[in-house]
């Protein structure tokens, strides 16, 4: 079983929908989780990180955490053209020193449509 | 501005050339990375680096060195041992753990 594990889509919305991306994981010592936007060709961006269990929102975009299940999930509403983007979750545990190592999702590759 | 740089941004090789990928960052971060992405393979670790003039290998080390001379630079050396390098290579440096890691925008490389 893989540490993360992510449905790579794709995923194809008109504008304006909720779009709803999802990991889950197994293993219970990642600490931080976060999501990565990533446009064609470009680097991937730091879109929402949170570290307990719950929602985190910000604008249109909510991230949310489930430890118990090992799952986590981000939410966009009102969805736009823009927002077209691969979509990478990405979880850490501390590693040697005072560094935290990520584990990433491969990506949710999202369309929206106008 | 506050950063991670990777020169260039396309990049030719021809077979059993060596080619040298370079990422310069000035966020003051330890840590650095590299990463390679394939379509549907997500970002697979190459090699990574906690400090200066230490470094270790990644998932997929082969075919590939690394250096860390300065704490601010950590190039990525293709080397002619790596079978098939054609990919989308990704710098990053990290912080500590809630902020995650920042990435440059990448280095394309084709082997010609």
């Amino acid at each position: 079983q893989k540490e993360v594990e992510q449905d790579p889509g794709p995923l194809s919305v008109p504008e304006g929908a909720i779009v709803s991306l999802n990991c889950t994981y197994s293993n219970s010592a990642f600490q931080y989780f976060m999501w990565y936007r990533q446009y064609s060709r470009k680097g991937p961006e730091l879109l929402m990180y949170t570290y307990s269990s719950g929602n985190k929102e910000d604008g249109r975009f909510t991230a949310q955490v489930d430890k118990s299940s090992k799952y986590i999930s981000l939410f966009i509403r009102d969805s736009q053209p823009s927002d077209s983007a691969t979509y990478l979750c990405a979880m850490s545990v501390r590693g040697g020193g005072s560094n935290y190592k990520l584990t990433f999702g491969k990506g949710t590759l999202l369309t929206v449509n106008p | 501005d506050g950063g991670i740089t990777q020169s260039p941004k396309y990049l030719f090789r021809k077979e059993g050339q060596n080619v040298t990928l370079s990422c310069e960052q000035n966020l003051n971060h330890d840590a650095m990375y590299w990463y390679r992405q394939d379509p549907g393979q997500g970002l697979r670790l190459i090699y990574y680096s906690q400090i200066v003039n230490d470094f270790q290998k990644g998932d997929i080390a082969e075919g590939y060195s690394v250096s860390r001379e300065k704490k601010e630079s950590f190039p990525l050396t293709v080397t002619s041992a790596q079978k098939n390098p054609t990919a989308f290579y990704l710098c990053a440096s990290g912080g500590q753990g809630l902020y995650g890691y920042t990435f440059g925008s990448g280095t394309r490389l084709t082997v010609v």
